[in-house]
């Protein structure tokens, strides 16, 4: 089955403890994302990647980081996590850069606790 | 200013009913417009894109874009309970890879 899939689903820690939430897809994208999803401000991207060390800040960058070694995974890396990045956080890829054809495919969603 | 509006509802609406979702942007030179939904517990999943201007039919659900009004919709007929969801309009640019979406309407189709 074609998917993207993220992990952990569910994650509360503690302010300033770094961690990584995986994102591996299966269909071959060289588009992939990371969005924040927040009530009222609706999703926004954090970084995206082009291609294999091909990355590149979105409207969000601030306190992410994300590496592509690998065509199919895309961790997106909180360094110093604070509470303001408690959130709701989805990876996309798509087969043309900008999703109009295929669409993106999101992940099911990560749902962040900074305490 | 946003740059794409959307009422985030939440539209409550029997089973049956014509639902209308709606969404105005400031920047003109969006060329592609695009419906996601999302179900709770899930990530957004395309249902229709249009470019540029014009109608765009798939089923019960039917794309609309005005882009004199800077204005899209989407209507559903005869809705079910399996819509339930919310509904994110979403366009981009023609010359750029960036997706802007809305901040997503919450529809609920009682039986």
């Amino acid at each position: 089955e074609a998917q993207v899939t993220q992990n952990p689903r569910y994650l509360i820690t503690v302010t300033g403890k770094k961690l990584t939430v995986t994102c591996s897809q299966n269909m071959n994208h060289e588009y992939m994302s990371w969005y924040r999803q927040d009530p009222g401000l609706g999703l926004r991207q954090i970084y995206y990647s082009m291609n294999v060390e091909v990355t590149d800040k979105g409207d969000v960058p601030e306190g992410y980081k994300v590496s592509r070694k690998e065509k199919r995974n895309f961790p997106l890396i909180l360094e110093s996590p604070s509470p303001n990045q408690t959130s709701l956080y989805f990876c996309a890829s798509t087969r043309d850069v900008r999703g109009i054809l295929s669409g993106y495919t999101f992940g099911s969603g990560t749902r962040l606790t900074v305490v | 200013q946003k740059e794409v509006e959307q009422d985030p509802g939440p539209l409550s609406v029997p089973e049956g009913a014509i639902v209308s979702l709606n969404c105005t942007y400031s920047n003109s030179a969006f060329q592609y417009f695009m419906w996601y939904r999302q179900y709770s517990r899930k990530g957004p999943e395309l249902l229709m894109y249009t470019y540029s201007s014009g109608n765009k039919e798939d089923g019960r659900f039917t794309a609309q874009v005005d882009k004199s009004s800077k204005y899209i919709s989407l209507f559903i007929r005869d809705s079910q309970p399996s819509d339930s969801a919310t509904y994110l309009c979403a366009m981009s640019l023609h010359n750029t890879d960036k997706l802007i979406f809305g901040t997503g309407t919450r529809l609920q189709v009682f039986p």
